[in-house]
């Protein structure tokens, strides 16, 4: 199986700042990374597909990019309604595996 | 827009059995392949099992091979998950979701889009 592993778990920031996620697959996986929101007590949401395409709706904010073992999120100019859990998930092969999480909180 | 629903999920004994099922809409059902994920409280994501476009090719987690089963009715336009011999482990909100294109066979997955709203599975005695 592939493990997929994001860091930080964790992450405070300030409205108006930019931050970066980091997700690593324990072998390559060439594009096949997706990035998803999930708010407490809600369903996930669709951010990124395949690492660097933008899902439709989704502000210009967001960005992913990577190949191969890493990708990153990126979230410039964060606004109040971006504190959520970021998930990234890969689509390979399956099984299909997610990272742990990365919790962003307001500082 | 696409929708998808679930339900049938409550507070079941340990070694019971419970189905759940996820209606669809808004979209050519029998045109995608379909997932189901769950959440332990307090956990992060975990994919559960895929069925192609037709119901024909199906793979599952190892955690829950040999004791659940994911079906369609493409008629009717709805996902089941048939859940046996449940563990106290098993407990956590139960998602399905849409696969971004018809999946013959499940290395075809891709994204996961939308997401139904989830249902609780509770396992206790």
């Amino acid at each position: 199986d592939i493990q997929m592993t994001q860091s930080p778990s964790s992450l405070s920031a300030s409205v108006g700042d930019s931050v970066t996620i980091t997700c690593r697959a324990s072998q390559s996986i060439s594009g096949y990374l997706n990035w998803y929101q999930q708010k407490p007590g809600k369903a996930p949401k669709l951010l990124i597909h395949l690492a660097s395409g933008l899902q439709g709706g989704v502000p210009s904010r967001f960005s992913g990019r990577g190949s191969g073992t890493e990708f990153t999120l990126t979230i410039s100019s964060l606004q109040p309604e971006d504190f959520a859990t970021y998930y990234c998930q890969q689509c390979y092969s399956v099984p299909i595996t997610f990272g742990q999480g990365t919790r962003l909180e307001i500082k | 827009q696409a929708q998808l629903v679930e339900s049938g999920g409550g507070v079941v004994q340990p070694g019971r059995s419970l189905r759940l099922s996820c209606a669809a809409s808004g979209f050519t059902f029998s045109d995608y392949g379909m997932h189901w994920v769950r959440q332990a409280p307090g956990k992060g994501l975990e994919w559960v099992a895929v069925i192609s476009y037709d119901g024909s090719n199906k793979y599952y987690a190892d955690s829950v091979k040999g004791r659940f089963t994911i079906s369609r009715d493409n008629s009717k336009n709805t996902l089941f998950l048939q859940m046996n011999s449940l563990r106290v482990e098993d407990t956590a909100v139960y998602y399905c979701a849409k696969d971004r294109g018809i999946v013959v066979v499940p290395d075809d997955s891709g994204w996961f889009d939308p997401w139904g709203q989830g249902i609780l599975v509770s396992v206790s005695s």
